[in-house]
């Protein structure tokens, strides 16, 4: 079956740290990968998704490819704020004829030291 | 902007109590989705609904029941509330058009069963 494997946590960076969280997959087809973020007392949101092999998602200076040789769709950003001090979720979704389910990883912890 | 609301933030019931947990979107959405979030294990489905009066088991489904009577309520039913079901609760909602599509998420519940 379908499945998600992310980077455990917590994550502690400095401010202006660069950021990676490693996540990878085990599919059959060609699922669509996403990144969702939860920010304290609130819902999920997206952040990022690619639909095809190499397609770059960006959003909010994060950054994600997707590498089907590699089965993965690691998190990037440059340079990380306070403000992105959150859970982090990797996600696949398969979709085929009415079919749709994503399958979420165990999410990252991520916090930002001033 | 898609809104998808929940009834309750936070509630507390007692064993063997039957909880309704409510869910409404605003957008016209097709799909909607319950999960259940707990820590370590990542998000994970309960159940889904393509049209109203449809629901599909998710991965999750003992001891739960769903029920869409209208395209933009979706509600999560536990007929006998056990301590077992203490957790967070997220609805979901997407427009039910292919692979990359996004699910839009309310803010959660919080369940404390005791």
């Amino acid at each position: 079956g379908n499945s998600v494997t992310q980077m455990e946590g917590p994550v502690t960076l400095s401010e202006e740290a660069f950021l990676t969280i490693n996540c990878t997959y085990t599919a059959t087809g060609y699922p669509s990968l996403f990144w969702y973020v939860q920010y304290p007392g609130e819902g999920l949101q997206l952040l990022l998704k690619a639909t095809k092999a190499d397609d770059k998602g960006s959003n909010k200076g994060f950054e994600a490819t997707y590498r089907k040789e590699t089965t993965s769709f690691h998190l990037e950003k440059g340079s990380v704020q306070v403000s992105d001090s959150a859970v982090y979720f990797c996600a696949l979704r398969y979709y085929n004829f009415g079919n749709e389910k994503l399958t979420f990883g165990t999410g990252t912890r991520l916090t930002i030291i001033p | 902007d898609v809104k998808v609301t929940q009834s309750s933030r936070y509630l507390v019931k007692r064993t063997g109590e039957k909880v309704f947990l409510e869910c409404v979107q605003d957008m016209d959405h097709e799909n909607m989705f319950w999960y259940r979030q707990d820590p370590g294990l990542g998000l994970r489905l309960i159940y889904f609904s393509y049209d109203v009066k449809m629901k599909e088991k998710g991965d999750i489904p003992e001891g739960y029941s769903v029920s869409r009577e209208k395209k933009e309520r979706f509600s999560l039913i536990l007929e006998s509330a056990s301590t077992n079901q203490t957790s967070m609760y997220l609805c979901a909602s997407s427009l039910g058009q292919g692979a990359g599509e996004t699910q839009y998420f309310g803010p959660g519940t919080r369940l404390l069963v005791l």
